[in-house]
C-alpha cells in the first residue's frame, strides 16, 4: 500500500503563473487535507475534502486558491496568478475516516510540494 | 490563534539524555497527536492520545495528557542522533481537521 503521493516535489513558477499541486491519498482513504508550511513554522490548515465535497475551506484564501477531490483521480490544489508570498511547502494528508469525532484517527502525510515563486 | 503552543521552541541535548517537549492548547479536544518531521520531509505520525487517556507509550516515546491543564508532553528517552527532527503536537476537536503547533526543533548531539 503506497503512502500518500504528492507531485511534483518541487515546483518553480514565475509571478502570475498558475501552480497545480497533486495529491493521491492512500488506498481506501476518502478524506484529504491540505496544509501549508513556511520555513521554521508549523503547518497551517487550508482545506479539507471528502470525495467530491469540500468539507472545510476555512484556511484557504478566498481568491486565487481552489481545491478539488474528484471521484476519480488525485486531489488538486490550484493556485492562480501566484505571488512571491505563495512560496512555501504544501503538504497533503489523508485518513480513512475523519481525524476527529467518530473518526478519531491519525493522518498520513505526503512528502510535500515545495513551491518557489520567482 | 487556534494553534497549540509547543515549548521549548528549540532543544539541544547530548545523545543518551532524555528530551521532553510540551504542548498546550486552549479548546477541548477529542484527541491530541504527536508528529515528527525530518528536515525537508513530510510528517510522520508518532502517537495519538485520546481525551479519556492519560498516558501512552510507544518504544522510547511516552506521551502524557492532562485535560484539566490542557497540556500534553512528549518524552523521548535515551535519545539518539537520529531523533534530531522537529516535533509537532496536533489537536483535534470535533470533526475539525488537525490544528498544529509551531513545533519543537530537537537537536541530539552525538
Amino acid at each position: 500500500n503506497a503512502g500518500v503521493m504528492q507531485n511534483p516535489r518541487h515546483l518553480v513558477r514565475r509571478r502570475g503563473q498558475e501552480a497545480r499541486l497533486r495529491c493521491s491519498p492512500m488506498k481506501g482513504h476518502s478524506h484529504v487535507y491540505w496544509y501549508r508550511q513556511l520555513p521554521e513554522e508549523g503547518l497551517k490548515f487550508m482545506v479539507y475534502l471528502q470525495k467530491e465535497n469540500i468539507i472545510d475551506e476555512s484556511g484557504m484564501p478566498k481568491e486565487r486558491f481552489s481545491a478539488e477531490f474528484p471521484k476519480e483521480g488525485p486531489s488538486i490544489l490550484r493556485i492562480q496568478q501566484v505571488v512571491r508570498g505563495d512560496s512555501a511547502a504544501y503538504f497533503c494528508a489523508s485518513s480513512p475516516l475523519g481525524t476527529g469525532g467518530a473518526g478519531n484517527t491519525e493522518a498520513f502525510f505526503g512528502q510535500g510540494t515545495r513551491l518557489t515563486v520567482v | 490563534s487556534q494553534q497549540g503552543e509547543e515549548d521549548p521552541q528549540a532543544l539541544s541535548i547530548q545523545e543518551g539524555e532524555n528530551a521532553t517537549m510540551n504542548c498546550s492548547y486552549k479548546t477541548s479536544i477529542n484527541n491530541l497527536q504527536w508528529y515528527r518531521q525530518n528536515s525537508g520531509r513530510g510528517l510522520v505520525h508518532l502517537i495519538l492520545i485520546r481525551s479519556n487517556e492519560r498516558e501512552k507509550h510507544s518504544g522510547r516515546l511516552r506521551v502524557t495528557l492532562d485535560t484539566s491543564k490542557k497540556s500534553s508532553s512528549l518524552l523521548i528517552t535515551a535519545s539518539r542522533a537520529a531523533d534530531t527532527a522537529s516535533y509537532f503536537c496536533a489537536r483535534n476537536s470535533g470533526n475539525t481537521p488537525l490544528v498544529f503547533g509551531k513545533g519543537t526543533r530537537l537537536s541530539v548531539i552525538a
